[in-house]
């Protein structure tokens, strides 16, 4: 069973069109829920660390929230820039530490 | 050079060629990641070094080889690869806690032939 699951796979909006991605996780004790924005050919860029529910953080037009079961990234009037695929990583108390359990991602589409 | 850099970018080779992958990272971090990321799948932690000391290690074959000569700098040695192994293979680094934030590289694209 995966641990974190992202939906939906896939997100077609128009520019302006608000909308929300959504990471559902299930671990035993969560240490830190992590948002990365990845585009084609290149490597994950960090967005958000949420940590606690109820905890929420903004960047432009994005805002990532957290619930004890999963997380929200909404986005606010998109622009094309804001195509990419977007990723969800959790990491819980009872591993050894350092590894963080991605979901596939979200992949987000947005035309003029 | 800014960040995390890896080179090269892109690689093809056969299966019975040796090469490889190198990460560098410009943050003064001490924990550095290599991820493989495969089509249709999530990113895979393969290896973890902490102060040039592997403290993770993923079940990952034995034709994957790290090396962390110190703490900037990280080596994927690859040798008698299968095609299944072409992937986006990641590096990262993060200060040294495991609740650090991990920064990625932009990838290495390796194919297998």
């Amino acid at each position: 069973e995966d641990q974190v699951t992202q939906s939906p796979e896939a997100l077609r909006l128009q520019e302006g069109e608000s909308s929300s991605l959504n990471c559902s996780y299930t671990v035993s004790g969560l240490r830190g829920l992590f948002w990365y924005r990845q585009d084609p050919g290149k490597g994950p860029e960090f967005l958000f660390t949420l940590y606690s529910a109820g905890e929420e953080k903004e960047k432009e037009r994005l805002k990532a929230t957290l619930t004890k079961k999963e997380s929200f990234l909404h986005i606010t009037a998109p622009k094309p820039e804001d195509s990419a695929t977007y990723l969800c990583a959790v990491q819980e108390n009872s591993n050894s530490g350092y590894a963080l359990n991605f979901g596939k991602g979200t992949s987000l589409l947005v035309t003029p | 050079e800014t960040g995390v850099t890896q080179t090269p970018r892109h690689l093809v080779m056969g299966m019975t060629n040796k090469k490889s992958l190198k990460c560098e990272q410009h943050l003064g971090h001490n924990a550095m990641y290599w991820y493989k990321q495969s089509a249709k799948k999530p990113l895979e932690l393969m290896f973890v070094y902490s102060l040039e000391e592997r403290v993770e290690n993923n079940s990952v074959p034995s034709r994957f080889s790290p090396e962390c000569p110190n703490s900037s700098h990280l080596f994927l040695h690859l040798h008698t690869l299968q095609p299944e192994d072409s992937a986006l293979y990641l590096c990262a680094s993060s200060q040294d806690r495991p609740t650090d934030t991990q920064y990625f590289g932009p990838g290495t694209r390796l194919t297998v032939l």
